[in-house]
């Protein structure tokens, strides 16, 4: 499976809309992106996934550039609540196998 | 009406001991994981079963090992367990779907190796 690149770290404040980006240069045409979110002390829970273009869901959307050589995962006026790490996969059309990067813990502020 | 379930939340034991960590989904998924993830925070795939068919293994030693008495559990058994198995290993489960892949996570087991 091709590497995510992720930042370590974001800051945020309640209210901002956050964007976090995540370059995978070498996907491969199979190769979905998916974005999961962990809260301390607990298993890391899905958020959305997308092949190419945009897509949204009621708690994200999911930015895809023609190249998909990078995806940007948008949190719309985030809240303390999100305070979490979120982690950008790549997982092939036809398996389930999963790679997890570092991820990028955000803080969200009050 | 837990979706997937671990037990123990919390286990703490000596070197050499053996120790079993039970997993359940209630899902009716048909393919189940077991991940580590260590102090660095780093989530490892270790396993996957699906129809009680090992499909993914990864550089695992052999001390650890999978068993799925049927499609809702699948329990990881260590053996002759070291300081660098201290981790907290997560459970989880979907079904298998090309082009979606939402694994669904259990609440984690905390591993303390003394």
């Amino acid at each position: 499976l091709a590497k995510t690149t992720q930042p370590i770290s974001m800051d945020s404040y309640e209210g901002q809309e956050v964007n976090i980006t995540c370059s995978h240069n070498n996907i491969a045409t199979n190769d979905y992106i998916t974005w999961y979110q962990q809260f301390p002390s607990q298993g890391p829970r899905f958020i959305i996934q997308g092949y190419k273009t945009k897509v949204t869901n009621e708690v994200a959307s999911l930015f895809i550039p023609a190249d998909r050589k990078s995806s940007t995962l948008s949190l719309p006026r985030v809240s303390l609540s999100d305070t979490a790490v979120y982690y950008c996969l790549l997982n092939s059309y036809n398996n389930n196998d999963m790679r997890f990067g570092a991820g990028t813990r955000l803080t969200v502020k009050p | 009406d837990t979706a997937v379930s671990q037990t123990p939340k919390y286990l703490v034991t000596q070197m050499g001991n053996d120790k079993s960590i039970k997993c359940e989904q209630n899902l009716g998924h048909d393919t189940m994981y077991w991940y580590k993830q260590d102090s660095k925070k780093f989530l490892k795939i270790m396993f996957s079963y699906n129809n009680k068919e090992l499909i993914i293994n990864e550089t695992v030693p052999n001390r650890f090992s999978p068993k799925s008495p049927d499609k809702a559990h699948l329990n990881l058994h260590i053996n002759s367990l070291e300081l660098g198995d201290s981790a907290v290993y997560f459970c989880a489960s979907n079904r298998r779907e090309r082009g979606h892949n939402e694994q669904f996570f259990g609440p984690g087991t905390r591993l303390t190796v003394l």
